[in-house]
């Protein structure tokens, strides 16, 4: 199936850096979805995107729905040892779902 | 409050056998969807439901069957016929007739088949 090139795949940082992520696709989006993922847990929604070009913070977070409606970034700013875990973004268009493969996250104290 | 249940949280079974997966939400939501998740790839659509007694295969849909009898519940059934079943299942659900309504998850149930 479809999947969007999510990037990196892993990233170690130190506690206070920024963090940036960001998922490309061939495809044309209405919306793009930005979720967290503890181990064994389910995905929580962090951003949500509607409109190409928009901007959108929560937080320390902050994402953009890319102008071409083919990509999007994530954002943390500050990060803290929370911060971990891993992060995916999905592209909706109409019922339908696309899910990046997830950016790892580690955040050293 | 508001959310998404998935039960049991972890479930083991022989070879050979079926097993179903509960889902219930109480947000009101009109879509349901079932995926499936494995290490390193992206969340793959089993089944959805946009509407009460009416599903759709996803791309993955062999060896699963659904039912979608009430608004609130979507269970799922992981047939013998499905050649690798252990994974992590994940329920999600949202506003199908409500615009910029996102897709919310539950807490998932990791089956092992063994």
């Amino acid at each position: 199936g479809q999947q969007l090139n999510q990037s990196p795949q892993s990233m170690f940082i130190q506690e206070g850096e920024d963090v940036s992520m960001n998922c490309t696709s061939s495809s044309i989006f209405n919306t793009w979805l930005w979720y967290k993922q503890d181990p064994g847990e389910g995905p929580v929604l962090l951003i949500a995107l509607y409109k190409a070009g928009e901007l959108t913070s929560n937080g320390r977070l902050t994402a953009q729905f890319g102008i071409t409606r083919k990509d999007s970034f994530l954002n943390i700013s500050a990060s803290i040892p929370s911060d971990v875990g891993i992060y995916f973004c999905a592209g909706q268009l109409y019922y339908k779902y696309i899910f990046g493969t997830g950016t790892r996250l580690k955040v050293l104290a | 409050d508001g959310g998404i249940t998935q039960s049991p949280k972890y479930l083991f079974r022989k070879e050979g056998q079926n097993v179903t997966l509960s889902c219930e939400q109480n947000l009101n939501h009109d879509a349901m969807y079932w995926y499936r998740q494995d290490p390193g790839q992206g969340l793959r659509l089993i089944y959805y439901s946009q509407i009460v007694n009416d599903f759709q295969k996803g791309d993955i849909a062999e060896g699963y069957s659904v039912s979608r009898e009430k608004k609130e519940s979507f269970p799922l059934t992981v047939t013998s016929a499905q050649k690798n079943p252990t994974a992590f299942y994940l329920c999600a659900s949202r506003h199908e007739w409500v615009e910029d309504s996102p897709l919310h998850f539950g807490n998932g149930t990791r089956l092992t088949v063994t």
